[in-house]
């Protein structure tokens, strides 16, 4: 089993411009989210999933989208990145809401 | 929203001691977890424990749900055992799908 996979694991953006990190789950997991962890933050919540059709916001949604067209696939967009968005970004995975947590390898996104 | 106080928030040991990090949560909770992340930054998820006690080799970790708290015990400590530790919560009541994480304890083991 692969787990969780997220690409691109490093990227550079000029602000402003706009990009996707994919992430893909072979663990027919209903439930699956994206975090960004800065130095002293912790990892906070973008958005996350319950299932194929369903997102929602997390504690820090503002200039990031989403989308859950199948249960394998969240990808997060950028739509216009800023500085502030630089940042280490983990897509993560669970059979259910409140299940067992499972992490990709992270995404280092450099915003300049 | 429920708040995660970790501590400390950093530990030195010499290789082979014994170490307990705390978790103090702020509410109810229907959903706790342990991860170690490691210098290379992978996240690894250790304890699924939203109560009672759980042992898997030198690691342990026990929540007392009743007083808001969980621990997790390192035993003989390796120098692999480095990283930061993350306690993560998800509120009881309310449904919220959020899994709020606290700041870590960041662990160095000395050779």
């Amino acid at each position: 089993n692969a787990g969780v996979t997220q690409t691109p694991k490093f990227q550079v953006l000029k602000t402003g411009q706009s990009m996707t990190l994919q992430c893909a789950q072979d663990m027919n997991h209903e439930y699956m989210s994206w975090y960004r962890q800065d130095p002293g933050m912790g990892l906070r919540l973008i958005h996350y999933s319950v299932g194929a059709g369903i997102t929602d916001q997390g504690e820090v949604p503002n200039g990031y989208n989403v989308s859950r067209s199948t249960t394998e696939d969240f990808p997060l967009r950028l739509l216009s990145a800023a500085p502030s968005q630089t940042s280490v970004y983990f897509c993560a995975s669970s059979y259910y809401r409140t299940g067992e947590l499972f992490f990709g390898e992270g995404s280092r996104l450099t915003v300049l | 929203g429920i708040q995660v106080e970790q501590s400390p928030p950093d530990l030195i040991l010499q290789e082979g001691a014994n170490s307990t990090l705390r978790c103090n949560f702020s509410d109810s909770v229907n959903n706790l977890q342990w991860f170690h992340q490691n210098p290379w930054g992978q996240l690894i998820n250790l304890f699924y424990i939203p109560s009672g006690t759980k042992q898997n080799g030198r690691l342990s970790a026990t929540t007392v749900a009743t007083e808001r708290y969980s621990l997790l015990y390192i035993s003989s400590s390796q120098t692999t055992d480095s990283g930061v530790y993350f306690c993560a919560v998800q509120k009881a009541q309310g449904g919220s799908e959020k899994l709020v994480f606290g700041k870590g304890t960041k662990l160095t083991v000395n050779p």
